[in-house]
């Protein structure tokens, strides 16, 4: 079993909807990431989180410590988010290097 | 623009060769991070450097290397290259324990 678990793998959206992907994870950890990887590559970073939300434009980022839990919210989603979606955690017993979910693969439909 | 910066962008190569990968990190940031992604195995940690020294490894091959030096900078050398080295390789920096600034990504193709 992978330290970190993303679902859905796929997500398919019309303009608009609001969109959930969740990340568990099994780790105690000291921060959680939540990056965005467009079609050409590249990774940015969204959030790093420790511990209850984050918001940022269209973006929202929840944690729940006690669960091992987050959840990505996209509101109003446009076909510009269309991108992968990757959770990573830094473990406590790790030092700062990150352990990576599989991603998502969202596709926003217009 | 992440203010990190990686080249080559592509490199295409033979089995068997040795190829270097290079890394400047954002201004100031003294830790430099190298990921491998490739089809199979999504984005794994291989290496850290903070201020010159080997801060972590993970799974690196030991065909691989890298290095950091004095201007920060780090080179992650692939040697012996096999078919399924071919991946993306990413590096990031950061300060401290923050947010990791990822650069555009090397991709490799081992043929």
């Amino acid at each position: 079993k992978n330290e970190v678990e993303q679902s859905p793998q796929n997500l398919t959206a019309q303009e608009g909807e609001f969109i959930t992907i969740n990340c568990s994870y099994s780790v105690g950890i000291s921060a959680l990431h939540w990056l965005q990887q467009h079609p050409g590559g590249g990774i940015v970073s969204l959030f790093m989180l420790s511990s209850g939300k984050k918001k940022h434009g269209r973006l929202i980022a929840t944690i729940n410590i006690q669960e091992k839990h987050s959840s990505l919210h996209i509101t109003a989603s446009h076909p510009r988010d269309s991108a992968v979606y990757i959770c990573a955690v830094r473990s406590r017993t790790s030092g700062s290097r990150l352990t990576f979910g599989e991603g998502t693969q969202l596709t926003v439909n217009p | 623009d992440s203010g990190v910066t990686q080249t080559p962008k592509h490199l295409i190569t033979a089995t068997g060769q040795r190829v270097t990968l290079r890394c400047s990190p954002r201004s100031g940031d003294l830790s430099v991070y190298w990921y491998q992604q490739s089809l199979d195995q999504g984005l794994q940690f291989l290496i850290q450097y903070y201020n010159g020294e080997e801060r972590a490894k993970g799974n690196i091959l030991e065909r691989f290397s890298a290095q950091q030096f004095p201007d920060l900078h780090s080179e992650l050398n692939l040697s012996s290259l096999e078919l399924g080295d071919s991946a993306l390789y990413f590096c990031a920096s950061t300060e401290g324990n923050n947010e990791q600034f990822f650069g555009p990504g090397t991709r490799l193709t081992v043929l």
